[in-house]
Parts: structure tokens; sequence; C-alpha cells
């Protein structure tokens, strides 16, 4: 069964301290991976978007890793800020299957 | 440019009721995705529109039904409310189907659909 497991489930950190948040999945055969940023009462925002064959990809102050061996990507937040506050959620498509796994999200609170 | 566009943004239901939301994706955009985002499931892929044909469905009771249009506007319906079908909706557009392509999807602001 395709899954994705995201970790933390929450984090609270201060402003411009970094962070890092988790993602481990088993979907089959893998296509692409995603990162999205949800503010509340928002819709996701795409912050990356990663194929099999790369190993980091940077959006401003995110940067997204995948270890497609090991099935881990992780999301760096660098220096955060207040607006940093919001769920990150951790998504994976399966090649030639048009369908997404999501991951449960981690609620990142920025505190000041 | 405009982005995508869902209406109404609430909606409070009685169970057994029928409900149908729409959503207008970006311009030039002819892929429209929906899912549903609950606190305890996440977010679950519904189904998803490529020039007006339906391309892929979840795993959702034929309850969960959609359409497009030619304009690409599409919408979703809810026949005979539950309960659990308390939940945001949101839809998403890109230019190209598939999510098994490194094509960004833009989602809307949703719909909070409340059932009592």
């Amino acid at each position: 069964k395709n899954q994705v497991e995201q970790s933390p489930q929450s984090l609270i950190i201060l402003e411009g301290k970094n962070c890092t948040l988790q993602c481990n999945y088993t979907v089959s055969p893998f296509s692409n991976l995603r990162w999205y940023k949800q503010d509340t009462g928002r819709g996701p925002v795409s912050l990356t978007i990663m194929t099999f064959s790369e190993n980091t990809k940077s959006n401003g102050r995110y940067t997204a890793t995948l270890d497609a061996d090991t099935k881990q990507s992780s999301l760096h937040i660098t220096a955060s800020q207040l607006s940093d506050s919001a769920s990150y959620i951790c998504v994976v498509s399966a090649n030639g299957y048009s369908t997404l796994t999501f991951g449960k999200g981690t609620m990142l609170l920025v505190s000041p | 440019k405009a982005g995508v566009t869902q209406t109404p943004r609430y909606l409070i239901k009685t169970r057994g009721q029928q409900v149908t939301l729409s959503c207008s994706p970006i311009s030039g955009h002819r892929s429209v995705s929906w899912y549903q985002q609950t606190p305890g499931q996440g977010l679950q892929f519904l189904f998803e529109y490529f020039s007006e044909t339906q391309r892929n469905k979840g795993n959702f009771p034929g309850r969960f039904s959609g359409r497009q249009f030619s304009n690409s506007r599409s919408e979703m319906n809810v026949s005979t409310l539950e309960l659990g079908d308390s939940a945001l909706y949101l839809c998403a557009s890109s230019s190209l189907p598939g999510t098994d392509i490194q094509e960004t999807q833009y989602f809307g602001p949703g719909t909070r659909l409340l059932v009592l």
C-alpha cells in the first residue's frame, strides 16, 4: 500500500532558527515528490517538485532533498520567519497513475 | 493572472441533502483535480478532469461525482450527504493533466462544507 509518513507531527521553533522536516514514503513506482506549504484557511502552495534523478532543489529559504534509495526526503527551512508558520505537506506521485499520496503534514509554528 | 477560484467558500447542509461545488481554474489551464481534506485523513484525491473527460478517480463512493465544462470550469457534486462528508474541498488546476510529470498544481482556497 502506498504511504507517506511525515515527522514530526508538530514543531515549534524560534524566529531566525533553522529546522528540518522529514518525509518517508513507500509509493511505488516512484515518479516525483512534492512539498507544499498550507497556511491556515488557505489551499496548499507548491514549494518544490523533485524527480528520481534530483537530490536537492531550493526555493528561496526552502531546500528539499531526496534520497530515492532510502525513500526519504527532507525539507530544510533556513532563518525561519513568522510567516513560515504553516502546515508542510509531503506528497508523492506514482509513475503512470496520475494520483497523489499525501502525508498528514507537519505543523510548524515559528515563535517570536 | 487570477488564481483558482472556488465557490462557495463556506456551506452548511444537513444529512441527506446534496451539494454542488464550483471551481474555476487559472486561465489557460485545462486540468482540474479535486481533493478532500479532513483533520483525520489529511488530503485525499477525489478525481481529475482534463478537456471535459474524467481521467482518474480516487477511492470515494459513487455519491461523489464531478464534471468539467468546455471552458474548463469544473463542478463537484455530493449526493445524500453524510456527517463524515464535512471537510475542506480543494480544487487544483494545471495546464497539463496527470501528476506523474513535473507539472505544478495550483490550489484554490477551498470550500468548507459542514454537514449537520
